[in-house]
């Protein structure tokens, strides 16, 4: 069975702290891809991330890093020196080769406070 | 480049009636497909459309039907709504089957 776990549901820090989001996927495919996006107020998925199930290798964009982890199926979601306009509700994402659909975590809520 | 748009925004529908949304994906894009969001049962797919052809279905009833045209829009019909189908209906639309999906804003659908 596939799944993807997103076990804090929500996490407040204050501005400038560093937060980092967990994610615990589970699947039989050896070919798979994960994403991350946020739902910010307005209801719009927006995309940050995709990696292949391949490409175990961490990736930084400016304050967003995510760090993969086969080993322990994971694919974790650091924001560091977080800014108010990071609040939103943050989706950890599965899809495979054998059916492309996504298959989301229920998602973390996360509240940055000035 | 323009996003998905979806239309309308909101919808506000009695029980029993049809309801039918539509999305335009991001130009030059092949795949859509549509989720559904609830507080409840969170971010479930419904459907996903490929070159007007139906490549995969979720776990809905079959009051739950969609389409794609030619040019790539696609349409999500539902009929004799529930009060349970209230939800946010997101579109998604990718350049292939296996590439990441970029959303529309959604529909947020009302069923009284």
């Amino acid at each position: 069975a596939q799944k993807v776990t997103q076990a804090q549901t929500e996490i407040s820090v204050v501005e400038k702290e560093d937060v980092t989001l967990d994610c615990v996927y589970e699947t039989r495919d050896t070919t798979y891809y994960l994403f991350w996006y946020k739902q910010p107020p307005s209801g719009e998925l927006v995309f940050l991330i995709r990696r292949n199930s391949f490409d175990e290798q961490n990736e930084i964009s400016g304050r967003y890093s995510w760090n993969f982890q086969k080993s322990t199926s994971s694919f974790n979601f650091t924001i560091t020196a977080s800014q108010v306009v990071d609040s939103a509700v943050y989706f950890c994402a599965l899809n495979m080769d054998s059916s492309y659909k996504l298959i989301f975590g229920s998602g973390t809520r996360l509240l940055v406070r000035p | 480049k323009a996003g998905v748009t979806q239309t309308p925004r909101y919808l506000i529908k009695t029980r029993g009636q049809q309801v039918t949304l539509s999305c335009s994906p991001i130009s030059g894009h092949r795949s859509v497909s549509w989720y559904q969001q609830t507080p409840g049962q969170g971010l479930q797919f419904l459907f996903e459309y490929f070159s007007e052809t139906q490549r995969n279905k979720g776990n809905f009833p079959g009051r739950f039907s969609g389409r794609q045209f030619s040019n790539s829009r696609s349409e999500m019909n539902v009929s004799t709504l529930e009060l349970g189908d209230s939800a946010l209906y997101l579109c998604a639309s990718k350049i292939n089957l296996n590439t990441e999906a970029f959303f529309g804003q959604g529909t947020r659908l009302t069923v009284v």
